[in-house]
């Protein structure tokens, strides 16, 4: 089984206030997914990274797939409130799409 | 348009009673299907996922069981509940050409 960890797995901060997850593997992933669930809900994706060094924008939110498509980092530029929840990263091989999902970063962003 | 229905939201059962909670796909055929667990804030465990009909692969073995009747049917059962499969229980699917995952709404299952 890959496994996929994210770091922090938890972090408050405050309005305005620019962060970065981490998600790490020793495996290889064709390709890495990025989701945000709220309480009671299933994850809903974020965005999909599939090539080596991809860096992919989504309005204040930044995404990037490391060269060895290993890793993966998401970056927040001036947080809001709206933006906390639970970060889960996800990864997927060749070898059937089966997602492997990382332990998740709770986010916690304060007026 | 794909949806993915999932039920019962909510669930309070007594140690030892069975359970069966059921996900289904709407408008995409064969796809891939996938039981998940999440405990509280954290990220999701793998349970089972099939890639078809009667297909059935467990990533981690425990006191569930799932099925695959129909192609866009996954049940998820146990014959005798634990206190231990408290939880929030997930279904998802996506295709093969495909990774992005569907979730259903989750079902909070509580084991008394």
């Amino acid at each position: 089984t890959q496994l996929l960890e994210q770091s922090p797995q938890f972090l408050s901060i405050q309005e305005g206030e620019n962060l970065t997850v981490y998600c790490n593997s020793s495996s290889v992933f064709s390709s890495l997914q990025w989701y945000r669930q709220e309480p009671g809900e299933g994850p809903v994706l974020l965005v999909t990274v599939v090539t080596g060094g991809e860096v992919k924008k989504l309005k204040r939110l930044t995404f990037q797939f490391g060269d060895a498509r290993k890793d993966s980092s998401l970056h927040i530029t001036a947080a809001q409130p709206g933006d906390t929840g639970l970060y889960l990263c996800a990864g997927s091989n060749n070898a059937g799409n089966m997602l492997t999902f990382g332990g998740g970063t709770r986010l916690m962003v304060k007026p | 348009s794909q949806t993915i229905h999932q039920w019962p939201a909510t669930l309070v059962q007594p140690v030892g009673s069975p359970l069966s909670l059921e996900c289904t796909v709407e408008g995409t055929s064969n796809p891939n299907l996938y039981w998940y667990r999440q405990a509280a804030g954290r990220g999701l465990q793998l349970l089972f996922y099939s890639v078809g009909i009667g297909q059935i692969s467990s990533e981690v073995p425990q006191n569930l069981s799932a099925s695959r009747p129909q192609d866009r049917q996954f049940i998820l059962s146990s014959k005798k509940l634990l206190l231990s499969d408290s939880g929030f229980y997930l279904c998802a699917w996506n295709r093969l050409t495909n990774t992005e995952a569907f979730f259903g709404q989750g079902t909070r299952l509580t084991v008394v």
